[in-house]
């Protein structure tokens, strides 16, 4: 019954590739979120959306695009791969602003660009 | 420019000890203040928070402290174990959802 999870676990691929990453939430909520954690262990967040509408968008290279099919998912593809994008890829989900605004994380994807 | 700022970045302590881990925060518009916890391998979880009205937050072992006028927060681990060993983040988040997190502390507790 895992609440956030996310497709692939690991994956590795040679520079100049695409690639995507698949997230599902089980639980409701009305807002997911990227986030990026880099090899010193920084969160950062990428983008969020709430009932499939883009909300935040940091800079992010255009390379990097969300898609939300329904508020259960919300995928990132990545274009042209590059050996800076090596990281964590978390997704996370929240039900809304307001009281209660837990966020829940995947397990996260652990790209590796070679 | 970093919004929240979180130390030490390491921290080892002995079991039955205290570990403090520091945060401040600049932007006055956040208003919910989480710590999660991150085991290797694992993804962020939802440890603790606090809202600005309140001074302290005490849940088991674990205690916010905050300070509104000094934009500052911490974390208090009483009778530290060694299972509590793991990365914590703290974070502030403004009514738009987005959470702003610190440098993370990695925290060790010897047996």
């Amino acid at each position: 019954d895992t609440a956030v999870s996310q497709t692939p676990k690991y994956l590795v691929t040679q520079m100049g590739n695409d690639k995507s990453i698949k997230c599902e939430q089980n639980l409701g909520h009305d807002t997911m979120y990227w986030y990026k954690q880099d090899s010193k262990k920084f969160l950062k967040i990428m983008f969020s959306y709430n009932n499939k509408e883009l909300i935040i968008n940091e800079t992010v290279p255009n390379r990097f695009s969300p898609k939300s099919p329904d508020k259960a998912h919300l995928n990132l593809h990545i274009n042209s791969l590059e050996l800076g994008d090596s990281a964590v890829y978390f997704c996370a989900s929240s039900q809304g602003g307001g009281q209660g605004r837990r966020a829940f994380f995947g397990q996260g994807t652990r790209l590796t660009v070679v | 420019q970093q919004q929240v700022k979180q130390s030490p970045q390491s921290l080892i302590v002995q079991k039955g000890g205290i570990s403090i881990i520091n945060c401040a925060y600049e932007n006055t518009a956040f208003d919910y203040f989480p710590w999660y916890q991150q085991f290797p391998g694992k993804g962020p979880a939802l440890l603790i928070a606090i809202r600005p009205d309140v001074s302290e937050k005490k849940e088991g072992r674990f205690t916010i402290s905050f300070n509104k006028s000094a934009k500052q927060f911490s974390l208090h681990i009483m009778d530290s174990q060694p299972g509590d060993s793991a990365t914590y983040f703290c974070a502030a988040q403004d009514s738009g959802s987005r959470l702003t997190f610190g440098e993370g502390t990695q925290l060790t507790v010897n047996p």
